[in-house]
């Protein structure tokens, strides 16, 4: 079953503006990474943030952790056309690794 | 350096026949993962590889898939009897610790499996 929730499932905007992509989770975490997926393909890491860690920023990339809410948001900021892909964030439990995956975000930029 | 490789990149099958894919991983990393991507199952884990460590096969669906690594390096996954409820994209990923450290997991393109 999926650990995480990704809200929203679809977000359509134009070039230059800012994208904001939730997600939430179920049970403790060790870390939280995010992903980019183009064309249904192989996943490409983005950003990881550890469970002590609250704030973290890579580029045009601000992901934030609350694990009191049990939730995370990556920001893209500025977006590029080139930005179009899914968006999937990803929790690494006290369970030896393996990834636990949110059902994705489809970010559209429109140029 | 290369990035994690798979093949076939397609793999057209009839329903009952036998498939093998391949992954091989950066060198270097000691963990090594699949999962397979469906529609309607979203991104699921299937068996995590460490080192020289039992292999988490907690994610395989049914016995018809088995995965093994030889050396430490290249990975086969095998799904017998194939049913076309198998049929997904196939991702491997590897890492350098894995553990309850956690690990950036570096994927490969994956393997999309359609069975007729």
């Amino acid at each position: 079953s999926q650990q995480g929730e990704e809200d929203p499932q679809a977000l359509s905007i134009q070039e230059g503006e800012n994208a904001t992509m939730n997600c939430s989770y179920k049970t403790s975490i060790n870390n939280l990474q995010w992903y980019r997926q183009n064309s249904g393909r192989g996943l490409v890491h983005l950003i990881l943030i550890r469970s002590n860690e609250r704030e973290k920023h890579s580029g045009r990339l601000r992901v934030t952790l609350d694990t009191s809410k049990k939730s995370s948001s990556l920001l893209i900021t500025a977006s590029r056309a080139a930005d179009t892909a899914s968006y999937f964030c990803a929790t690494d439990g006290y369970q030896g690794g393996k990834l636990i995956f949110g059902q994705g975000t489809e970010l559209s930029v429109k140029p | 350096g290369a990035g994690v490789s798979q093949s076939p990149s397609n793999k057209v099958t009839e329903k009952g026949k036998d498939v093998e894919l391949r992954c091989d991983p950066i060198s270097g990393h000691t963990a090594l993962y699949w999962y397979r991507q469906s529609l309607g199952q979203g991104l699921e884990f299937l068996i995590y590889f460490q080192g020289n460590s039992a292999p988490d096969k907690s994610g395989l669906p049914s016995d018809r898939f088995s995965a093994e690594r030889t050396g430490g390096s290249v990975s086969t996954l095998t799904i017998q009897r194939t049913q076309q409820e198998d049929s997904a994209v196939y991702l491997c990923a590897s890492g350098l610790a894995g553990g309850s450290t956690g690990d950036t997991q570096y994927f490969g393109p994956g393997t999309r499996l359609t069975v007729l």
